[in-house]
């Protein structure tokens, strides 16, 4: 069975810093790109970051780029997102997805999702 | 403010057809294929329609897509009152710094 198990968020002070965790497990995750989306309290969906299969392509939000990275570690089927210089309005669920196809936006497996609360 | 615009609700009655419209530009569903999502409510989002038009196997084939120029549509026939859900739009987006992908605002399906 495919499953992504997301962790690492929590309360963090505006200015914060946070990683945040995605393990992968009954598929080959080297194999597939990865992306992390975010929903805010009530609100829609906003994708955050993508990374390509091997980890040498990586795309972010405008909103989020130069203060979080995303990365992997294929050896560990474990996707990351550093988050840094935390702002009120990062407060959200963050989910990983996996891309089922590439060139679309077809996530056909999503974690449970992990709360960041940006708070002082 | 969502690159891709879609109508904040929808209603139908059970067994009614509805369509949720996605309208975009020619940098996201004119040249990318369009792909949508149901969520329910405290739950991760689930595909249902990716390439346009092609569903995930175990979805339903009451779901269908459609893609005409720059924008795209979700129907559901014999709606069921499971269909009761808020429905995502997404695509990828092209810009000069590189690709983005775009959600819609979402549309909540409320099924009377």
């Amino acid at each position: 069975e495919v499953q992504l198990v997301d962790s690492g968020g929590g309360l963090v002070q505006p200015g914060g810093s946070l990683r945040l965790s995605c393990v992968g497990s009954g598929f080959s995750f080297n194999n597939y790109e990865m992306n992390w989306v975010r929903q805010a309290p009530g609100k829609g969906l906003e994708w955050v970051s993508y990374i390509s299969s091997s980890g040498g392509t990586m795309y972010h939000a405008d909103s989020v780029r130069g203060r979080f990275a995303i990365s992997r570690d294929n050896a560990k089927n474990t996707l990351y997102l550093q988050m840094n210089s935390l702002r009120a309005e990062d407060t959200a669920v963050y989910y990983c997805a996996r891309d089922r196809y590439s060139g679309f936006v077809a996530y056909d497996s999503w974690g449970q999702g992990t709360l960041v609360t940006v708070s002082s | 403010q969502s690159v891709l615009t879609q109508p904040p609700s929808a209603s139908g009655t059970p067994g009614q057809r509805v369509a949720i419209s996605c309208s975009g530009s020619s940098s996201n569903i004119g040249s990318n294929p369009v792909n949508w999502y149901q969520q329910v409510p405290g739950m991760a989002p689930k595909l249902l329609i990716y390439g346009n038009n092609q569903r995930p196997s175990g979805v339903p084939d009451r779901f269908s897509g459609s893609k005409s120029g720059t924008s795209a549509s979700l129907a559901i026939s014999g709606l069921q009152s499971e269909d009761e859900a808020n429905y995502f739009c997404a695509a990828w987006h092209d810009t000069l710094h590189g690709p983005r992908v775009v959600f819609g605002g979402g549309t909540k399906l409320t099924v009377l």
